[in-house]
């Protein structure tokens, strides 16, 4: 079954910790994308990728790093430089070319303790 | 200011009443594209339109390229509708915050 696969759907950690949330795509498609969502705002664009091993920073990216060394995988590792990690983080991949949408995981809520 | 300006913000209607939520955007873009958010957190497309109307089952989905301007309207609301409706530009790097529909019995 096609889909979007990010885990663990909730994540404790200690505050200065680094921490990886997975998203995995057998979609097939060329494009990922990371979002954060907190309450009463839009989401906001973390980093994406449209290529392996390729990878753009979005309007947010501080204290956030992620790879793409597969089409299939693009992880969000959340440093402990991020100063406000607790939110809602939702994956997303897309087609490129034309007016196609994009398909988004079940998310990742993480909580610093 | 953000890109993408929605209204309302929260919505509550009666079960079966007509509903409309519009979107604003000040960038060019061109398409839109309308996302249901329930309350787990999934977000699920509903409609990507560069003109027109579109149609899916109760929902119809508008845009007017020229003014900016886009509405979703559901007929005959449910409480199954209760969720988070979301526009954004087609290249998906400008979100409205989301409407808060609740659709009671």
């Amino acid at each position: 079954d096609g889909g979007i696969t990010q885990s663990p759907k909730y994540l404790f950690r200690k505050e200065g910790q680094n921490v990886t949330l997975s998203c995995e795509q057998n979609l097939n498609h060329d494009a990922m994308y990371w979002y954060r969502q907190d309450p009463g705002q839009g989401l906001r664009l973390i980093y994406y990728s449209q290529i392996v091993n390729d990878f753009q920073k979005g309007d947010i990216a501080e204290g956030y790093s992620v790879s793409r060394e597969k089409k299939e995988s693009f992880p969000l590792t959340v440093t402990s430089a991020q100063k406000n990690p607790t939110a809602f983080y939702l994956c997303a991949t897309r087609v490129l070319g034309g007016n196609q949408p994009q398909h988004f995981g079940d998310g990742t809520r993480l909580s610093i303790l | 200011k953000n890109e993408v300006e929605q209204s309302p913000q929260n919505l509550t209607a009666q079960e079966g009443e007509f509903i409309t939520i519009n979107c604003s955007y000040s960038v060019g873009i061109s398409a839109l594209h309308w996302l249901q958010q329930h309350p787990g957190g999934g977000i699920v497309s509903l409609f990507m339109l560069s003109s027109g109307k579109k149609k899916h089952g109760r929902l119809i989905a508008t845009i007017n390229i020229q003014e900016k301007h886009s509405s979703l309207h559901i007929t005959a609301s449910h409480p199954r509708d209760s969720a988070v409706y979301i526009c954004a530009g087609l290249n998906q790097f400008y979100f409205g915050t989301g409407t808060s529909l609740t659709v009671i019995p």
